[in-house]
């Protein structure tokens, strides 16, 4: 299984709102990593998980929240978002972070619109 | 910034014309990867390239890679209308623990 899902592919929230979203891998990778993606923009790293702890935070906003339950999932949890977060959200995972070669399998992504 | 710039921002062919993208990037990189985007979907990964390596071939893809220069090419041979999408190059740094980078990224429209 070489596939990473998303859940829900759509989403629209209030700015009072409270949401998560999901990702699920099942390759055994021990790497996981959220990407904020703006129209017509390259992906921006959000965070990344190795073996299941937080190891990169790139200074995101703290209405955003990470959760790595276990090695296959990997959720953001969405509190108090602004209009402006609205974007596609990715979620990818590769075998490791620091292995030399690793090239970084994405799921379909959640759209997020925020009202 | 690790950041690539590539080039053409934009790129329509004919059908079965070969497509060319360019990306330069800024510091050492350990290696050099290409995905391809369709319309608001996720990234999917073509090929990578090492740091010393100079060309690869995977299919209808050639990549190259310029380590003096920091750059990389993508050619697509032969295009297909079901090539049309966003090509993105990201290069991940070399030593220790890298993100990978991607560049600003090329729309490809491939006209049957």
């Amino acid at each position: 299984d070489t596939e990473v899902t998303q859940t829900p592919k759509h989403l629209v929230m209030g700015m009072t709102n409270k949401k998560s979203l999901k990702c699920e891998q099942h390759m055994g990778h021990r790497a996981m990593y959220w990407y904020k993606q703006k129209a017509k923009k390259p992906p921006e790293l959000m965070f990344v998980y190795s073996y299941e702890k937080l190891s990169i935070n790139e200074s995101v906003p703290s209405r955003f929240s990470p959760e790595c339950p276990n090695s296959s999932l990997l959720n953001l949890h969405l509190h108090a978002l602004q209009p402006e977060d609205s974007a596609l959200y990715l979620c990818a995972s590769s075998q490791s972070v620091t292995r030399g070669v690793s090239e970084q399998f994405f799921g379909p992504g959640t759209r997020l619109t925020v009202l | 910034s690790q950041q690539g710039e590539e080039d053409p921002q934009a790129l329509s062919i004919q059908e079965g014309e070969n497509a060319t993208m360019n990306c330069s990037y800024k510091t050492s990189i350990n290696n050099l990867q290409w995905y391809r985007q369709n319309s608001g979907r996720g990234l999917v990964h073509l090929i990578l390239i090492r740091s010393n390596e100079r060309e690869k071939h995977s299919g209808r893809l050639r990549v190259t890679l310029d380590t003096s220069k920091k750059s990389s090419s993508l050619l697509i041979t032969a295009s297909r209308a079901a090539d049309t999408a966003s090509y993105f190059c990201a290069t991940r740094g070399s030593g220790g623990y890298q993100k990978v980078t991607f560049g600003t990224g090329t729309k490809l429209q491939v006209i049957p």
